[in-house]
């Protein structure tokens, strides 16, 4: 598809566990985005990639996130050791411009919920 | 950074216009007034975006106060697909990367 795709769209892991989840962003596009959003809230920022750097990961909650993407294209949200309130909804979202671009609109894909047991 | 206030909710009936007000005090000269909206178990879509003139698009309307510490984002005929969580948000001129949503204003579209 021509969107922004996530995998999984669920997944369940049991605390402790560590989980990988998936961005295809839209072909092309330079930035690319990871939210978390809870239940209830508003998507809440984790990191930030420029091509393949990663320009910004002030959002990541503890040393337990990381998020990679290698080639500059796929993107990888890796979670460590799995508790319980992270369990919520993560959200990748691209954009085809650089971060420098007030117009630049954001895509967002599905997302992939995760509930921690 | 500077942060918006919207209401939590707002109702309309369907195919009446429907206004939504977001107020930005603090907003900044470089700062962009953004507006997306998520539907039931989607990720979040672009609106429209404006910086002081009032911006037309196919999905809707932007009027911005002249001091520009107001804003409200206008459907013009509400249907069913427009009931969505809103979210109003500041960009500044550098494109900062931490858009902040808030709780946005939940859209109910009564038939």
């Amino acid at each position: 598809g021509a969107g922004v795709s996530q995998s999984p769209r669920y997944k369940v892991a049991k605390r402790g566990q560590d989980v990988a989840l998936r961005c295809d962003p839209i072909s092309g596009h330079v930035s690319l985005f990871w939210y978390q959003q809870a239940l209830g809230q508003g998507p809440e920022f984790l990191t930030y990639f420029q091509n393949e750097a990663q320009l910004d990961k002030s959002g990541l909650p503890s040393d337990r996130f990381f998020a990679e993407r290698p080639e500059g294209s796929v993107s990888t949200l890796k979670i460590q050791r799995t508790q319980q309130e992270d369990s919520a909804v993560y959200l990748c979202a691209s954009s085809l411009s650089l971060a420098g671009g007030p117009s630049g609109e954001l895509f967002f894909g599905e997302g992939s919920r995760l509930t921690v047991l | 950074d500077a942060k918006t206030t919207q209401p939590n909710s707002m109702e309309s009936n369907e195919e009446e216009p429907v206004h939504l007000p977001c107020n930005h005090s603090t907003i900044s000269g470089t700062d962009y007034i953004h507006w997306y909206r998520q539907l039931p178990s989607q990720g979040p879509e672009y609106v429209i975006h404006g910086l002081t003139s009032n911006v037309n698009n196919r999905m809707a309307s932007l009027a911005i106060a002249e001091d520009r510490k107001s804003s409200t984002l206008i459907l013009h005929r509400a249907t069913l697909r427009d009931a969505a969580v809103y979210y109003c948000i500041l960009r500044d001129y550098g494109g900062a990367n931490n858009l902040f949503f808030g709780t946005g204003t939940r859209l109910t579209v009564i038939p």
